[in-house]
Parts: C-alpha cells; structure tokens; sequence
C-alpha cells in the first residue's frame, strides 16, 4: 500500500460544468476525510466518513458538493454548477478509528481545481 | 467553537538557530493538538502530537493548558527543516482537525 491516492491530481474546468474527485485510503483505515485548501490559508474541513456513513458535514459543503464513500473503501467528492470560486486544492485524508478516538490522518497528494 | 492561531506566516533563521513556531487554540473542551508538516512537493504528513509527549526530527512542542498554546519548537535548526509547518486541533470524540494557516519556516545556511 503506497498511502492515500488522489485522481486526478489536476483537474480545469469551466464555470457550470461538474467535476468529481476520487479518494483511495489506506485499505485498513476506516474514516476518510474531505479538506478543501486555498492559497495562503490551512486545510478547511469539508465531511468525513467512518466506513460508509457520512458522520459530519461543514457548512462550507453548500448543495452543490456531495461526497459519498458507497462501499467503505474509495471515496467521491463532486462538484456540480462550479464556480470560480470553488477554484482550490482538495485534499483527501484517511485514519483508522482505534479504540474510539481518532488516530493520525494521512494525507494524499490533493486534486487541483481550477475553474475558469 | 475550535480555532487555531498561528500569527507567523513567515519565519527565518539561520541554521544552528533555535526556532519555535507558535500556535495558539481555542476549544472549551480537552483537545488533541498535532503539528503537521509539508516540505517542497510532498504531501502533508503528521510531524507530532501532544499525547505522544516525543519528539521527532529534534521538534518538540509542549501544551499549555493556561495559555491554550501548542508551541513548536527546536533547539538548533537545520536546513532540511525548511517547510510549511500547520497546528491543528481535534476536538474530543470527534472526527474533524481544525488547522491553522501555516507558519513557512525557511532555514538559512
């Protein structure tokens, strides 16, 4: 396992088109987690999941974002009707849950997106 | 609510130099404290945590309680140290990391 993978690494869109980022984890890891990270500013938290279900959701995942995990393993984060705005890097983590709290997340590279 | 602070966005010394990258938080409850690093086209990667009480690469950052503050901090920096270094906080019994701007540490030869 060579850690969390993230396809595509880059993605340019433009503005009304929808885009969709997988997630691969570490096959062992139960919660996968969303961030989102613009220029000059710390990773956001958008939603995470514990296996297939999806247990928080910041206010920042307006309607136009849903993520889903369907099978507990990879997981999908779209964007429909982008905007410029939505124009970041979206990182995907993955931790294993032991003993009920959360151990270290693991990062993947991020998808960049870029809406023209 | 959570925060972190992290009031330096730049920080330059020469190697050999002590460094501490400061880190501030706010959470009414009893937090887990990480700092993360991401050297030059790599990936964001744990560097510690508070309840590992370790210290890695010659890092080590205590928590104050009373100072809600989660210092990072180096006796005699290294060239190599040169990274966008992030606090971040995890709420008790919850999933989400709350991180702060970054700190970019630039060590000088």
């Amino acid at each position: 396992d060579t850690g969390v993978s993230q396809n595509p690494r880059h993605k340019i869109t433009k503005r009304g088109q929808n885009v969709t980022f997988r997630c691969d984890p570490i096959s062992e890891h139960n919660r996968l987690y969303w961030y989102r990270q613009t220029l000059g500013q710390g990773p956001e938290f958008l939603t995470y999941f514990q296996n297939e279900a999806q247990l928080e959701k910041s206010r920042l995942l307006s309607d136009r974002f849903s993520a889903e995990r369907p099978k507990g393993s990879f997981s999908t984060l779209e964007i429909q009707r982008t905007e410029q705005g939505d124009s970041a890097m979206y990182l995907c983590a993955s931790s294993p849950w032991v003993g009920g709290r959360t151990d270290t997340q693991y990062f993947g590279p991020g998808t960049r997106l870029t809406v023209l | 609510a959570q925060r972190v602070t992290q009031p330096e966005k730049l920080l330059s010394v020469f190697k050999g130099a002590p460094v501490e990258l400061k880190c501030n938080y706010s959470y009414s409850g009893s937090p887990e404290l990480f700092w993360y690093v991401q050297y030059s086209r790599q990936r964001l990667q744990l560097l510690l945590r508070h309840i590992s009480r370790e210290s890695i690469k010659g890092f080590t950052a205590d928590l104050n309680k009373g100072e809600t503050s989660f210092h990072l901090k180096k006796p005699f920096a290294q060239e190599e140290d040169s990274a966008m270094y992030y606090c971040a906080l995890l709420a008790t019994n919850a999933g989400k990391s709350t991180f702060g701007d970054g700190t970019t540490l630039t060590v000088k030869p």
